[in-house]
């Protein structure tokens, strides 16, 4: 069966500190992934996907994430993190099978010090 | 401009009552799910539509009850509510593939007294 793991419930990094959230899955297929940030009170916003092509993908606020097939990993990387980062971060797998559902990992939050 | 809709935002019952949560996208998207969310944050697929078709039921209590009178509109019917019941609802739609992403509304938070 499709799952999602993301080892790390809690991260705490400093404002402009580098940050690396990890995600692991398990797929039998080619798999499509996601990554997306939930603020507080908020829904789901895509912060990037890989499907195929290039393995480093570039997504929004400047975020970029890694598919390594190797490692069945798509780390989800920021080389300097923002106050306004802090929030939920879900990794997610896309199905090929009918109906196209995701499957989350159980998420990262994360906390920015000042 | 909102892209996905949900009303209402907050929803506060008591067991054993009826309630509906309403879902409007305005992508042009032929596909529309259900997500819910509980306390722990996790997420997980109730239902999903393709032009008003189900296409996923994920052992969801018969008591709830999804309802799509066209393809930009996802209903979720809840019927006999229960403590359990209790987490955010999310509303999302996408494109029918599945390298699209799929757009969230901002959830529905039900508490169950």
């Amino acid at each position: 069966a499709q799952s999602v793991t993301q080892p790390d419930i809690h991260i705490t990094v400093s404002e402009g500190a580098s940050l690396e959230l990890r995600c692991n899955y398990s797929y039998g297929a080619t798999p499509y992934l996601f990554w997306y940030v939930q603020s507080p009170g908020q829904g789901l916003q895509l912060l990037l996907k890989y499907f195929s092509g290039d393995t480093l993908v570039q997504g929004i606020k400047g975020f970029e994430a890694e598919f390594k097939r190797s490692q069945s990993s798509f780390n989800l990387r920021k080389p300097s993190v923002h106050w306004s980062d802090a929030a939920e971060y879900f990794c997610a797998v896309g199905h090929t099978g009918g109906g196209n559902k995701l499957t989350f990992g159980t998420g990262t939050q994360l906390k920015v010090e000042l | 401009d909102t892209a996905v809709s949900q009303t209402p935002k907050y929803l506060v019952t008591q067991m054993g009552n009826d309630k509906s949560i309403k879902c409007e996208q305005n992508l042009g998207h032929d596909t529309m799910y259900w997500y819910k969310q509980d306390s722990k944050k996790f997420l997980k697929i109730m239902f999903s539509y393709n032009n008003k078709e189900l296409i996923i039921n994920e052992t969801v209590p018969n008591r709830f009850s999804p309802k799509s009178p066209d393809k930009a509109h996802l209903n979720l019917h809840i019927n006999s509510l229960e403590l359990g019941d209790s987490a955010v609802y999310f509303c999302a739609s996408s494109q029918g593939s599945p390298n699209q992403p799929q757009h969230f509304g901002d959830g529905t938070r039900l508490s169950i007294l």
